[in-house]
């Protein structure tokens, strides 16, 4: 089946610091990879659509020179969290889908717990 | 949340029963997933449903969606311990984006 690796499983960081999280779709080319959030106890929140070969789409409050998202490949796309901050501490997680369309479900990646001190 | 409201928000109950969940949606969908989540983990699909359904079953689960009421249920019977996770509904807004409800976080007591 598909699967979405994700590295590393969990970072910590002092603030001002940038910190890259990666998510590769092992066994599939996906061209568009989705980045999320969650907060603890809370649900996920789509930060934004990652596209291979073009900017990224970011979702209504999502500072884009914060979370810098780069699509390089077909099987890569990459999440930075710049000058991070200890509200920037939280679940980031990222899915992608082996077929064109959403008539499937979605391959997540395990997630990147990220603690900033 | 993005997408809507769950309810409950949390649920427990005892080993062997069936738990309920109930997902309600913002826009017309051409499909609902359902997901889980373990606890620090990524998400599993566990099953989708298309508009034109109305019910579908996948082993212990079942799955309602009824568009009038931009709604859908997953249902566990036979619950069992390793069933507690946190659950998700999620739909699709423009071409692929994926977005979620609030969950509901479920226990199974032994």
């Amino acid at each position: 089946g598909a699967v979405v690796s994700q590295h590393p499983s969990w970072v910590i960081c002092k603030s001002g610091t940038s910190v890259k999280i990666e998510c590769r779709s092992l066994d599939f080319q996906a061209t568009t990879m989705f980045w999320y959030r969650q907060f603890p106890k809370q649900s996920l929140m789509l930060m934004a659509t990652s596209n291979e070969g073009s900017k990224a789409t970011y979702e209504q409050g999502v500072e884009k020179d914060k979370f810098l998202i780069n699509h390089a490949s077909l099987t890569l796309s990459t999440l930075t969290v710049t000058s991070a901050h200890p509200e920037d501490s939280s679940f980031y997680i990222c899915s992608a889908t082996p077929l064109q369309g959403s008539t499937y479900g979605y391959t997540f990646g395990s997630g990147t717990r990220l603690t900033v001190v | 949340s993005q997408q809507g409201e769950e309810d409950p928000q949390a649920l427990s109950i005892q080993e062997g029963e069936n738990a309920t969940m109930n997902c309600s949606y913002k826009t017309s969908i051409n499909n609902l997933q359902w997901y889980r989540q373990n606890s620090g983990r990524g998400l599993v699909h566990l099953i989708l449903i298309r508009s034109n359904e109305r019910e579908k079953h996948s082993g212990r689960l079942r799955v309602t969606l009824d568009t009038s009421k931009k709604s859908s249920s997953l249902l566990i019977t036979a619950s069992r311990a390793a069933d507690t996770a946190s659950y998700f509904c999620g739909s699709i807004q423009g071409a692929q984006k994926l977005v979620f409800g609030q969950g509901t976080r479920l226990t199974i007591n032994p």
